[in-house]
């Protein structure tokens, strides 16, 4: 059974950093393929993906966020980490943590999310 | 503005066929890379529901299916139901993001 749990602070200030944490359970980061990302939807919008990590540490960003993002795993812990700097209210809303089972590209499993609220 | 673009909302009566369009271009559908669809109940996480263009996982009804075609793809629900009342969105990747994965804007589904 596969788990994924997101944990992190729920209200961060503007030009903060912001640092999410997802452990995961059910399978490894290792397996050729498999992928962990990071997706997020403001209050009433769409989904947008901020970044994946692949088993090999390759990893791919939103080229719009690029340069405020970084993504690490840590493998023997089963965790993926995102931050996120100069956090912004614009940055408000769900984010999720989501596996990617193989190199068809689709997520088979989502996180229940943790809303992220950017205020003063 | 996505990179997939979709209907924001359609709309049938209980037992109607409806369809969702999601419109890309040569560098992420054309270009090859399957097309995969979500389920996004209120308030819930998305749900995969179609994935490798055309695929149900177990467990989804065969009232959906999805097809793809060029640089579009499609999602059919058919004998729509009443808790099919939700959001929708189709994913795939787009080779001159970098490989990044993309979403479409999200199409609201209205049982009437």
């Amino acid at each position: 059974q596969i788990t994924l749990k997101e944990s992190g602070p729920t209200l961060v200030k503007p030009t903060q950093t912001l640092t999410l944490t997802c452990t995961f359970s059910g399978f490894s980061l290792s397996t050729s393929g498999v992928g962990v990302g990071w997706i997020r939807q403001p209050p009433g919008k769409a989904l947008e993906c901020l970044a994946l990590i692949y088993w090999d540490d390759d990893k791919r960003y939103s080229p719009s966020l690029k340069s405020r993002l970084t993504i690490t795993k840590d493998t023997s812990k089963n965790q993926v980490v995102l931050t996120m700097t100069n956090m912004d209210p614009v940055d408000t809303g769900t984010y999720y943590c989501a596996h990617r089972p193989g190199s068809s590209g689709y997520i088979g499993h989502w996180g229940q999310g943790t809303l992220v609220t950017v205020s003063s | 503005q996505s990179v997939l673009t979709q209907p924001p909302s359609v709309s049938g009566a209980p037992g109607q066929r409806v369809t969702i369009s999601c419109t890309g271009s040569s560098s992420n559908i054309g270009a090859g890379y399957d097309v995969h669809w979500y389920q996004q109940l209120p308030g819930t996480a998305p749900k995969l529901l179609i994935y490798g263009d055309s695929n149900r996982p177990s467990g989804v009804p065969d009232r959906f299916s999805g097809s793809e075609s060029g640089t579009s793809a499609s999602l059919a629900i058919t004998g729509l139901q009443a808790e099919d009342e939700a959001d929708y969105y189709c994913q795939s990747y787009d080779s001159s993001l970098s490989g990044s994965m993309v979403f479409g804007g999200g199409t609201k589904v209205t049982v009437l």
